[in-house]
C-alpha cells in the first residue's frame, strides 16, 4: 500500500506570494492532519480534514487555509507569504478522525525569501 | 489545552546501550500516546504507540511504559544500534474526540559506534 505522498517536495517563494500544498492520503483514510515543523517551535498543528470537512484547527492566523476533495486528498494555502512561513510542511493520514493512528508523509520544504 | 513536555532535548549512548526518553502531559483526559522518529529529510515515522487502559507495550527492542497517574510516559530503546540515531517526538491526545494530537519538542538520540 503506497505511503502519503507530499507535493511538491521543495519551494520557493517570496514574500507577499501565495503557495498552495497537496496532499495524497494512504488508501482508504478519509482523515488528512496538516502540521508545520520549524526548529523553534516543534511540530503545531494547523488543521484536520475529514470527509472533505475541517474537524479542528490550530492557531494560526487565516493566511492559513485548507480544503478536502472526495477522494481524500487535501490541499493547504498560505497566502501573503512571510518570512517566518518558511518551515517543513507535513501532512498526516488516518482511517478515522480523533487522532488515531497517523502516518505522515515526507513534507513539503517551503522557503520563503 | 494539551501541554506535552519531553526530556531530555538531546541523548548519546553507546552503541549496545539503551536509551530513554520521558515526557509528561497535562490533559488527564489524554488516553492516546504514540511515539515518532524522524530521519534527516523524511517525515516523523510511529514506531509504537500506547493507549490509557495498557501500563506497558513492546516491539522488538522498543517498549513505551506509561503511568497515568503520574502523568508521564516514557520511551525505552534497548541494544541501540546505528540505524536509531534520529529525532524522537512523544505526542498525546484523547482519541475518540476531535483534540489534536500535541507534540513534545524532541530528542535527538545520536548513537556512538
Amino acid at each position: 500500500k503506497a505511503g502519503v505522498t507530499q507535493t511538491p517536495r521543495y519551494l520557493i517563494k517570496t514574500r507577499g506570494q501565495q503557495v498552495t500544498l497537496s496532499c495524497s492520503p494512504i488508501s482508504g483514510h478519509r482523515s488528512v492532519s496538516w502540521y508545520q515543523q520549524t526548529p523553534g517551535q516543534g511540530l503545531q498543528f494547523l488543521f484536520e480534514y475529514f470527509s472533505e470537512t475541517q474537524r479542528n484547527k490550530g492557531n494560526f492566523p487565516g493566511r492559513f487555509s485548507g480544503r478536502q476533495f472526495s477522494n481524500s486528498r487535501s490541499e493547504m494555502n498560505v497566502s501573503t507569504l512571510e518570512l517566518g512561513d518558511s518551515a517543513l510542511y507535513l501532512c498526516a493520514s488516518s482511517f478515522l478522525s480523533g487522532s488515531n493512528e497517523q502516518f505522515f508523509g515526507p513534507g513539503t520544504r517551503l522557503t520563503v525569501l | 489545552g494539551e501541554n506535552v513536555e519531553q526530556h531530555p532535548s538531546t541523548l548519546s549512548v553507546q552503541e549496545g546501550d539503551s536509551a530513554v526518553i520521558k515526557c509528561t502531559y497535562s490533559d488527564s483526559a489524554s488516553n492516546y500516546f504514540p511515539w515518532y522518529k524522524q530521519e534527516l529529510g523524511k517525515g516523523p515515522q510511529l514506531i509504537i504507540d500506547i493507549r490509557s487502559n495498557v501500563g506497558e507495550k513492546k516491539d522488538q527492542r522498543i517498549a513505551v511504559t506509561l503511568n497515568k497517574t503520574a502523568k508521564h510516559f516514557s520511551l525505552h530503546i534497548t541494544e541501540t544500534q546505528p540505524e536509531d540515531s534520529a529525532v524522537y517526538f512523544c505526542a498525546a491526545s484523547f482519541a475518540g474526540g476531535n483534540e489534536k494530537l500535541t507534540f513534545g519538542t524532541g530528542t535527538r538520540l545520536t548513537i556512538i559506534p
